[in-house]
């Protein structure tokens, strides 16, 4: 079956410097990526995901980049503030919401 | 849309009891996906349920866990005998009819935390 292998799993920036967390999957027939946010205590939420027909994807100062052939993905969050510290997975998917997540990068941003 | 409802929030059961959580999924969606979170670590898919069918329980331990989504009313996910290994959050994700297969947004609930003493 599907393997998420996710680095680091501890992530301290400067505010205002970027991050980048990257993960790797081993079935090739996964076709989308999502990435979540998780605050302690709470629900995962969405922040953004690609599908296996792109490479790349933008929203605001989050980039998500998926590399087919070597299997990997990667998360870039640009002038990184306070309010992004949390947790974060990869994860992925052959079906529906089938998802296998990655071990989670614990993120702290300091101000 | 009140969104993905999960009760309760919180549930403290001894063990050797049974532990029934409850899923309701958003307005309008059919399936339902089940994922425990042990402390400290990703969330791992248990089973995924469309009402009344059980189409997918690979990741489902084979002894004491069961899960069902009737015609009527929520997704049940209910573990017999609680162990303290059990412990953990178990959250639900739910996805609508018409995507079938498809790849779409998880819309997860907030999640139960079991915890077993």
């Amino acid at each position: 079956g599907e393997n998420v292998e996710q680095h680091p799993s501890t992530l301290s920036v400067q505010e205002g410097d970027s991050a980048v967390i990257k993960c790797t999957y081993s079935d090739s027939a996964s076709n989308y990526f999502p990435w979540y946010k998780q605050e302690l205590g709470k629900r995962p939420q969405l922040i953004i995901d690609i599908r296996s027909n792109v490479g790349e994807k933008k929203d605001q100062r989050i980039a998500v980049t998926l590399n087919k052939t070597a299997k990997h993905f990667s998360l870039h969050i640009t002038e990184t503030q306070p309010e992004d510290s949390a947790v974060y997975f990869c994860a992925a998917s052959i079906y529906g919401n089938k998802l296998v997540f990655g071990a989670g990068t614990i993120l702290r941003v300091k101000s | 849309n009140a969104g993905v409802m999960q009760n309760p929030r919180h549930l403290v059961r001894r063990r050797g009891q049974e532990a029934r959580l409850r899923c309701s999924p958003m307005k309008g969606h059919s399936h339902v996906y089940w994922y425990r979170q042990l402390p400290e670590e990703g969330l791992k898919f248990m089973v995924y349920l469309q009402k009344e069918n059980i189409i997918d329980e690979s990741g489902m331990p084979k002894e004491r866990f069961s899960a069902e989504f009737p015609k009527e009313g929520p997704s049940i996910l209910r573990i017999q005998q609680v162990v303290r290994g059990d412990s953990a959050a178990y959250f639900c994700a739910s996805s609508p009819p018409e995507t079938g297969m498809e790849n779409t947004e998880a819309f997860f609930g907030q999640g139960t935390r079991l915890t077993v003493v």
